[in-house]
């Protein structure tokens, strides 16, 4: 059964640092993995889809990776601002169902 | 720009009592999903309806019926609520399976 793991479960830094966050899987039969965005009260927003036979997806200030052979992936962000502050939750597709971790709380401190 | 509608925001219901939750996308997309979402957990699908006129049971489809009224709406039906069944429910949609799913801001029940 597959199973997402985030770690860590909430993080605080200062803003402009870069910063990364995990995502392990463990199985690697996997269609696509996703990272998310969700800000409290409100749904979720798609930050980055990356498909299985890629490594890595950009957008802006967001660099997503994957490594498939070893269930893990990483979201980058760069020069961080208070506005990026939200829970980000990773998911991957597989059997037509994604599986979701359990999301990393992130605080930027102006 | 509505994109996913999801109708009611909050609601409270007591054990035993049977409600529909509603949703419906405006983006032509062909398949929809519901979720629930419970505190310091991730998403977990409830069921999925690939297209119109399918729907396939999820992770956690005991306790829930869905029903696909037509491409643009899917609800979720809690026949005999259960104090279990409290959580943020989550409907989205994506114009195919494996392809990007864009969310509702989600329903709040609370089951007492």
């Amino acid at each position: 059964k597959q199973e997402v793991t985030q770690i860590p479960a909430a993080l605080s830094v200062p803003e402009g640092e870069n910063l990364v966050l995990n995502c392990s899987f463990t199985d690697s039969a996997i269609y696509n993995l996703q990272w998310f965005r969700q800000d409290p009260g409100k749904g979720l927003t798609s930050l980055l889809l990356i498909q299985s036979s890629q490594r890595e997806q950009t957008s802006g200030r967001l660099n997503a990776s994957l490594d498939k052979s070893s269930g893990r992936s990483t979201l980058y962000i760069a020069a961080s601002q208070p506005g990026d502050s939200a829970t980000y939750l990773c998911a991957v597709d597989s059997n037509y169902q994604l599986i979701w971790g359990a999301g990393t709380k992130l605080i930027i401190k102006p | 720009n509505a994109g996913v509608t999801q109708t009611p925001k909050f609601q409270v219901l007591k054990t035993g009592q049977s409600m529909t939750l509603q949703c419906a996308q405006d983006m032509n997309h062909n398949s929809m999903y519901w979720y629930r979402q419970d505190p310091g957990m991730g998403l977990r699908l409830i069921y999925y309806s690939a297209s119109e006129g399918t729907t396939d049971k999820g992770e956690v489809p005991n306790g829930y019926n869905v029903s696909r009224l037509n491409k643009r709406e899917f609800s979720l039906r809690l026949e005999s609520a259960a104090p279990s069944q409290t959580s943020v429910y989550f409907c989205a949609s994506s114009e195919a399976l494996y392809q990007p799913q864009h969310f509702g801001d989600g329903t709040r029940l609370s089951i007492l």
